[in-house]
């Protein structure tokens, strides 16, 4: 089974409509994170959060909100989903460690493609 | 203000020879970077990363090399093979180590 997973795979929604994108983790982490990818932008941080009571915004935060209900799981909603925010959805976690210096590595979840009509 | 910068968009390598990606970065702070490769419909997956302390990384046919004073750094791939067809992400994390900054990624062609 997968590490980080996510769901739905592929969502098609219409101009208005709220969505909510999930994601579970069986890694154990703490971190968590939402990027999204665009053609010719790379990943961008939406949101990360360091634990249950730790939400932070990312660089792209408006038009978006989150929620760690356990450490396992942590999702993204678009309260009024637009045409711009079509895109691919990751989520990720991370195995933060400061052993001398500050070190971490990713796990991306299969993202989730997302049409906004 | 793009800290982690990917220049070449795609690369094309016949399958056997060596792809070279480049990275480089403007945060003199930056003590650690990671690479990642991304197929269509798939997730990034973890590469091989490089401590600052060091200057060159071996995993397999993959080979990460750091250039401090030139702030950049090279990932090779030795020989290529076809399977390496992919989106290869640099990344660094942010001095606050709250996240990691990606460039915007190289599309990798090996042609057989």
């Amino acid at each position: 089974d997968a590490d980080v997973t996510q769901t739905p795979r592929n969502r098609i929604t219409k101009t208005g409509k709220r969505i909510m994108l999930e994601c579970s983790q069986t890694k154990g982490h703490d971190r968590m994170y939402w990027y999204r990818q665009d053609p010719g932008l790379g990943l961008r941080l939406i949101y990360y959060s360091f634990d249950v009571k730790d939400i932070n915004k990312g660089e792209i935060s408006d038009g978006y909100s989150v929620s760690r209900q356990a450490q396992a799981k942590f999702s993204l909603s678009l309260e009024s989903a637009i045409p711009n925010q079509t895109a691919l959805y990751f989520c990720a976690t991370s195995d933060f460690s400061t052993s001398g210096s500050y070190q971490e590595t990713q796990y991306f979840g299969p993202g989730t493609r997302l049409l906004v009509l | 203000d793009q800290q982690v910068k990917q220049n070449s968009p795609s690369l094309s390598v016949q399958e056997g020879r060596i792809s070279i990606l480049n990275c480089d970065y403007t945060n003199s702070m930056f003590d650690y970077f990671l690479w990642y490769k991304k197929y269509p419909a798939e997730g990034p997956t973890f590469l091989i990363s490089i401590s600052s302390i060091k200057d060159k990384n071996e995993d397999g046919r993959f080979t990460v090399f750091l250039n401090k004073s030139a702030k950049h750094l090279s990932l090779h791939i030795v020989p290529s093979q076809p399977g390496d067809s992919a989106v290869y992400f640099c990344a660094a994390p942010n001095q606050a180590g709250t996240a990691l900054i990606f460039g915007k990624g190289t599309t990798l062609s090996v042609s057989s």
